[in-house]
């Protein structure tokens, strides 16, 4: 069974910086492309980020571009999101995807002072 | 980047009638390998997103075969035959022919009348 499962989140200041975390399990991870999307409270799906199976490429969304970084550990079967400059509008429940087919819960980001 | 406009943004249906939601891009969704790369997502209340349709008419495992897509280029429509209580919640369109970015329709929310 495909698991994916989100940790990291939390309450940060503005300015701040948080690291999430997916664990994934069920499927040969080295395989598969991973993507990060995120939903404000109350608002729609919004396309974060994603990273190719072996880690050698990456995509961003521009509201993202050049404070967030995305990686992968595929010898610990975990993708990860670090999440610089935060800016109150990052406020967001942020999913771990693959394939855009399985879905994490989700781990809830504040930006808050 | 690709804009997907869903219509309705609110759809009050009645138990047992169809259901239609509406689904455009700002340009043609058909892809260079000759796919066109068009999902449909369903969220209920206080769960992550669920993939519903693939590639514009492909049901996901699992999904009831009430569901099903069509369309094609621009325009795209996921119909319910018959609507249940459990299928209430918010419904997303969202292409993935021309990334970066993936980009998601504002959602379309299901209530029962």
């Amino acid at each position: 069974e495909v698991q994916l499962v989100e940790s990291g989140g939390g309450l940060v200041q503005p300015g701040g910086s948080l690291r999430l975390s997916c664990a994934a399990s069920g499927f040969t991870f080295s395989s598969y492309w991973m993507h990060w999307v995120r939903q404000a409270p109350g608002k729609g799906l919004v396309w974060v980020s994603r990273i190719d199976s072996d880690g050698s490429s990456t995509s961003y969304a521009d509201s993202v571009k050049g404070r967030f970084t995305i990686s992968r550990d595929n010898a610990k079967n975990t993708v990860y999101l670090q999440m610089n400059s935060l800016r109150t509008e990052d406020t967001a429940v942020y999913y771990c995807v693959r394939g855009f087919e399985y879905w994490g819960r989700g781990t809830l980001v504040t930006v808050s002072s | 980047d690709v804009v997907m406009t869903q219509s309705p943004l609110a759809l009050p249906v009645t138990l047992g009638q169809p259901a239609s939601i509406s689904c455009r891009s700002s340009q043609s969704l058909v892809h260079s390998d000759g796919n066109t790369y068009l999902n449909w997502f369903q969220q209920r209340p206080g769960q992550s997103p669920r993939r519903l349709i693939y590639k514009v008419s492909n049901r996901d495992s699992g999904v009831p075969d009430r569901f099903s897509g069509s369309g094609s280029g621009t325009d795209f429509t996921l119909k319910i035959s018959r609507v249940e209580a459990e299928d209430v919640g918010v419904y997303y369109c969202m292409q993935g022919t021309h990334w970066p970015p993936w980009t998601f329709g504002q959602g379309t929310k299901v209530e029962i009348k």
